[in-house]
């Protein structure tokens, strides 16, 4: 199985500060044939189920704020949140859906400072 | 698709629980229905998938030989089966459906399981 290595496991941000979430992966998710990183992005509020943010590594699910914006390739990929919003408090997973199983990475915990 | 969950259960270690999981609108999207679970201030564990079309399964390893997944396409549900339940089998289970390349698109909204003796 795949296994993804998010860190830090929590950060605490300002308001209007920057947020970095790293995701790294035991194997390249890069498909060669159609150029495409098969990772996602999910942030879980609290009391919440998962939702969808980012697929293809970068492509904003519709209705994201651009604050959102995801990067990297192959085994390596960040999540960033430009201007961290009271609402950005929670906890945010990456994902692969390159090979089954599908697998998570453990969390990153997302508070105010 | 909204995806509608049934309620909390309470049961017994070795006991075996179903939840259901119903898309609203009649329908859900793409091929694939998935599990996923999470166990309190855990992360998330895929479980298994069911093809909602053909009924076809997959799970993972830790699951097997405990696992069942089905459907009804009548009423556009499908269900989960986990036997022979443990105390750590207490997690809030997620149904969840699959865009067309593989990312999961909507989550439904959790069914808590709960054993304790």
């Amino acid at each position: 199985d795949i296994v993804l290595t998010q860190s830090p496991a929590s950060l605490a941000v300002s308001l209007g500060e920057r947020a970095t979430i790293n995701c790294k992966s035991s194997q390249s998710v890069f498909f060669t044939s159609n150029n495409k990183n098969y990772l996602a992005w999910y942030q879980q509020s609290p009391g919440q189920p998962p939702k969808l943010l980012l697929y293809w590594a970068s492509t904003r699910e519709s209705g994201v704020p651009d604050r959102f914006t995801g990067s990297g390739s192959g085994t390596d990929f960040t999540l960033t949140i430009s201007s961290l919003q009271p609402e950005d408090v929670a906890v945010y997973y990456c994902q692969q859906y390159y090979e089954t199983p599908p697998t998570f990475g453990q969390g990153t915990k997302v508070e105010i400072k | 698709v909204q995806l509608m969950q049934s309620g909390a259960q309470v049961t017994k270690p070795g006991a075996s629980v179903k939840v259901s999981c119903k898309a609203s609108g009649d329908t859900f999207s793409g091929y694939y229905v998935h599990w996923v679970r999470q166990a309190p201030a855990q992360g998330l564990e895929w479980m298994g998938r069911i093809n909602h079309r053909g009924g076809g399964t997959n799970f993972a390893q830790t699951f097997h030989g405990r696992v069942t997944m089905t459907r009804d396409t009548s009423t556009t549900t499908v269900y989960l089966d986990l036997n022979s339940l443990r105390p750590d089998d207490t997690a809030i289970y997620y149904c969840v459906t699959e865009a067309q390349w593989g990312w999961f698109d909507s989550w439904g909204p959790g069914t808590l399981v709960t054993v304790s003796s």
